[in-house]
């Protein structure tokens, strides 16, 4: 069975700490990987990898796939309070394609 | 540019009863895919709409079902409810396939059932 395993599951760090969120996969025919931030409803956008070992990088947010280990992950540097959400990591592949998701990675930031 | 607008927000329903939900996606966006979100199993996928055609579609029962229209709307339809369907729904469009393109989420439709 196709399955996508995210830790921890919970994080609590206070402002200005680095945080790794990672996600392991065990899916076949493995297409790429994304990442979600979750803050309220609306899941947002943040990267999709395909290739192993090209770091992908937005300010201080940057994630990295190893598709010899199957893992990749999160890193934040810096962490601000408005971080704070459930991180989503997503596998597309499976037998018919699908977007496979973890269960999240709650992050919670304290000033 | 409007983004991914589910209606309605909240919906209360009882057992037995169906229910349809609405999704409209960003201008542009051909394929919709809807996901189901509670605390015990996380985000799964129930199906993916693109160009009006069914393309993909999870494990879940044949209750739930959707269509695509010609302005690439979409509506998800769940029927015969169970307690078990109370979560959040959430609609997502993409400009190409769902498996190809990063999705943009909707807020969601909050279903619960009594």
């Amino acid at each position: 069975e196709d399955k996508v395993v995210q830790s921890p599951l919970s994080l609590v760090v206070h402002e200005g700490d680095t945080v790794t969120l990672n996600c392991s996969y065990e899916v076949t025919n493995f297409r790429s990987l994304l990442w979600y931030k979750q803050e309220k409803k609306a899941p947002t956008f943040l990267f999709m990898l395909t290739s192993s070992g090209i770091e992908k990088k937005s300010g201080r947010l940057s994630s990295i796939l190893d598709k010899k280990e199957l893992f990749s992950i999160l890193n934040i540097t810096a962490t601000q309070t408005g971080d704070s959400a459930v991180y989503l990591c997503a596998v597309v592949g499976g037998s018919q394609g699908n977007l496979i998701f973890g269960k999240g990675t709650k992050l919670s930031v304290k000033p | 540019k409007a983004g991914v607008t589910q209606t309605p927000r909240y919906l209360i329903k009882t057992r037995g009863q169906q229910v349809t939900l609405s999704c409209s996606p960003i201008s542009g966006h051909r394929s919709v895919s809807w996901y189901q979100q509670t605390p015990g199993q996380g985000l799964q996928f129930l199906f993916e709409y693109f160009s009006e055609t069914q393309r993909n579609k999870g494990n879940f029962p044949g209750r739930f079902s959707g269509r695509q229209f010609s302005n690439s709307r979409s509506e998800m339809n769940v029927s015969t409810l169970e307690l078990g369907d109370s979560a959040l729904y959430l609609c997502a469009s993409s400009l190409a396939r769902a498996i190809l393109s990063p999705l943009h989420f909707g807020n969601g439709t909050r279903l619960t059932v009594t």
